[in-house]
């Protein structure tokens, strides 16, 4: 079965640092998607950056990047430039080709401070 | 462009009564609908996949007859929780596609917050 992983709870991040956020997944499908999302708390689920399986250069979307391992079978992401506003709930999700579905990892709570 | 929006953006409901919740995709039509339940602090997990006039097909230990889903045209699906008790106090969120494939989004609605007293 499909499992997502996220292995920390919670991060900080000093303002205009980086930071990466750790995500492992597992799926036997060969075909499937990765994503972040970011929840604040307000509570909506804002779609950061994907990354399908046969992609071979990793994505970037602003100051969003994914560092993208394919053998071990990791989706980290990573945030450059981290501003207070990044402070929220952040999501690893995986979406394989034979389903629609979305699994969910734990996520991650991240906070920037000053 | 893709916007998903969901009303009511919280109810209070009596234990006991049912509540809907609608799920609209104002400006695409979803080929698929999604509908998730967040409790405080923990992951969105998957209650159920609607597609345009079939029945919905509903996760494991997810009670359809109490969650029910009515997903009427393309733009539109409701959630109906029936008899509603305490314990289905949640974060409620909807979210809809336009393709199937992996590399095609979610675009997920802003979420409904149901306390049932």
């Amino acid at each position: 079965a499909q499992k997502i992983t996220q292995t920390q709870p919670g991060m900080f991040v000093q303002e205009k640092e980086a930071v990466t956020l750790d995500c492992t997944y597992d799926t036997s499908d060969p075909s499937y998607g990765l994503f972040w999302y970011k929840q604040p708390s307000s509570g909506e689920m804002i779609f950061l950056i994907y990354q399908g399986s046969y992609d071979q250069q990793n994505a970037t979307e602003g100051r969003y990047s994914l560092n993208f391992q394919k053998a071990r079978k990791s989706a980290n992401l990573v945030i450059s430039a981290s501003q207070l506003g990044d402070s929220a709930m952040y999501f690893c999700a995986m979406r394989e080709t034979n389903t629609d579905k979305l699994i969910f990892g734990t996520g991650t709570r991240l906070q920037v401070f000053p | 462009g893709a916007v998903v929006s969901q009303h009511p953006s919280w109810v209070i409901c009596k234990s006991g009564t049912s509540v809907k919740i609608e799920c609209r995709s104002l400006d695409f039509q979803a080929t698929t609908m999604f509908w998730y339940r967040q409790f405080p602090k923990q992951s969105l997990m998957l209650m159920a996949t609607s597609n345009e006039g079939s029945k919905a097909t509903y996760e494991q230990g997810v009670e359809k007859d109490k969650f029910l889903i009515n997903h009427a045209s393309l733009t539109l699906s409701t959630l109906t929780v029936t008899s509603a008790h305490p314990e289905d106090s949640s974060f409620y969120i909807c979210s809809a596609s336009m393709e199937t494939g992996p590399s095609y989004e979610q675009y997920f609605g802003p979420g409904t917050r149901l306390t049932v007293t």
